[in-house]
């Protein structure tokens, strides 16, 4: 069964600090590892997909990257508009159709 | 572009009671997904559907009934509500039939079950 394990459960940071949330997964060949934003009252939207380790991504202050174990998502010099949950899932290849959730990273940033 | 469209927004039902959750999609994807969202559980898969004509269960489908109307439309159908559903429920769409490339997700019904 594939599962999602995302750390920490929030973290708080200072505008400006930069930091990094983990995601580990344990999937049966994944077909894709899946990054989201969700703010309150929202439905996730999506920001990053990696396929395989080494991969990285970017999008702003925002960076992704892929170990065959685990994935990062490092934020750079954040500001208060960063705040949100963020949220990682996987698909793997015998999940078909089905992304599986972590319980999610709540970031707040302080002005 | 509208995406993913879920109606409606906010819902109370009372224990008994029968409601469908809609949802429509105007990306042309094949596949089309419920969740739903409880504090503390994350996102769980309650049903989907991987092209137009097929429905799958997924993670928590009991209780639930769905209908891939079209190509455009996937429903979510609750019998007989009970408190244990009370829950925010999403629908959410991708392109690719076989999977790894990413869901596109609606803002979410809100039902309350008393």
């Amino acid at each position: 069964e594939d599962q999602v394990t995302q750390s920490p459960e929030a973290l708080r940071l200072q505008e400006g600090e930069s930091s990094s949330l983990n995601c580990s997964y344990t999937v049966s060949g994944l077909r894709g590892l899946f990054w989201y934003r969700q703010d309150p009252g929202k439905g996730p939207e999506f920001l990053f997909t990696l396929y395989s380790a080494g991969e990285e991504k970017e999008k702003e202050r925002l960076k992704a990257t892929l170990t065959k174990k685990e994935s990062f998502l490092h934020i750079t010099a954040p500001k208060p508009e960063d705040s949100a949950t963020y949220l990682c899932a996987s698909r793997g290849g015998t999940s078909y159709g089905k992304l599986t959730f972590g319980q999610g990273t709540i970031l707040t940033v302080h002005p | 572009n509208a995406g993913v469209t879920q109606t409606p927004k906010f819902q109370v039902l009372k224990t008994g009671q029968s409601m469908t959750l809609q949802c429509a999609q105007d990306m042309n994807h094949n596949s089309m997904y419920w969740y739903r969202q409880d504090p503390g559980m994350g996102l769980r898969l309650i049903y989907y559907s991987a092209s137009e004509g097929t429905t799958d269960k997924g993670e928590v489908p009991n209780g639930y009934n769905v209908s891939r109307l079209n190509k455009r439309e996937f429903s979510l159908r609750l019998e007989s509500a009970a408190p244990s559903q009370t829950s925010v429920y999403f629908c959410a769409s991708s392109p690719a039939r076989t999977g790894g490339t990413e869901a596109f997700f609606g803002q979410g019904t809100r039902l309350t079950v008393v």
